[in-house]
């Protein structure tokens, strides 16, 4: 099983709509879970962090984590065409020390239409 | 605050030539990471440093090596270029458990 996986899309939603990103993850003893956005051509951009069980709310994003069934969700609400970019899931695990170690799924690309 | 920075953007090698890719970060963060990022593969860890002074092989190491210069700076080096390490590389850093990355480096290796 894949470390940390990811609808593989693409998906596309209407404008004013919620867009739902799914991510699963194997490894038990995760203990942080991050969003990203890419845009194509572009780096990376946080956009979220969850850390416990339950929902975290941020303007039109929210992010949900089940740690008992490993699963990590990102909705976005009233979707607009500036959200059209590739969501990448990561999960974070303390590897010793200081050190943590971050996985990536390989990202959704989502697309809203006007 | 510029934040992370990297340079240079875009650079064409060919096959058997050396370059370094910078990488500087003005957070004062402790920890700093090298990627690379291929269609279909996600991003992939090549090397690690949690500290100024310390560093570790990620999932893909071969063909990389890296200095930690100094707590701002994280180069990494690839000694003799080949077609496959054709990619985009990014820098990030960070303070506990959030990472933070740079605009990234296009490379390509004919």
């Amino acid at each position: 099983q894949k470390e940390v996986e990811q609808n593989s899309g693409p998906l596309s939603v209407p404008e004013g709509a919620i867009a739902s990103l799914n991510c699963t993850y194997s490894d038990r003893v995760s203990q942080s879970f991050f969003w990203y956005r890419q845009y194509s051509g572009k780096s990376p951009e946080l956009i979220m962090s969850i850390y416990s069980n339950g929902d975290k709310e941020d303007g039109r994003f929210t992010a949900q984590l089940n740690k008992a069934s490993q699963y990590v969700s990102l909705l976005i609400r009233d979707s607009q065409p500036s959200d059209s970019a590739t969501y990448l899931c990561a999960v974070n695990r303390r590897s010793g020390g200081s050190n943590y170690k971050l996985t990536f799924g390989k990202g959704t690309l989502l697309t809203v239409n006007p | 605050n510029a934040g992370v920075t990297q340079t240079p953007k875009f650079q064409v090698l060919k096959t058997g030539q050396s370059m370094t890719l910078q990488c500087a970060q003005d957070m004062n963060h402790n920890s700093m990471y090298w990627y690379r990022q291929d269609p279909g593969m996600g991003l992939r860890l090549i090397y690690y440093s949690a500290s100024e002074g310390t560093t570790d092989k990620g999932e893909v190491p071969n063909g990389y090596n890296v200095s930690r210069l100094n707590k701002r700076e994280f180069s990494l080096r690839l000694e003799s270029a080949a077609p496959s390490q054709t990619s985009v590389y990014f820098c990030a850093s960070s303070e506990i458990d959030t990472q933070y990355f740079g605009p990234g480096t296009r490379l390509t290796v004919l």
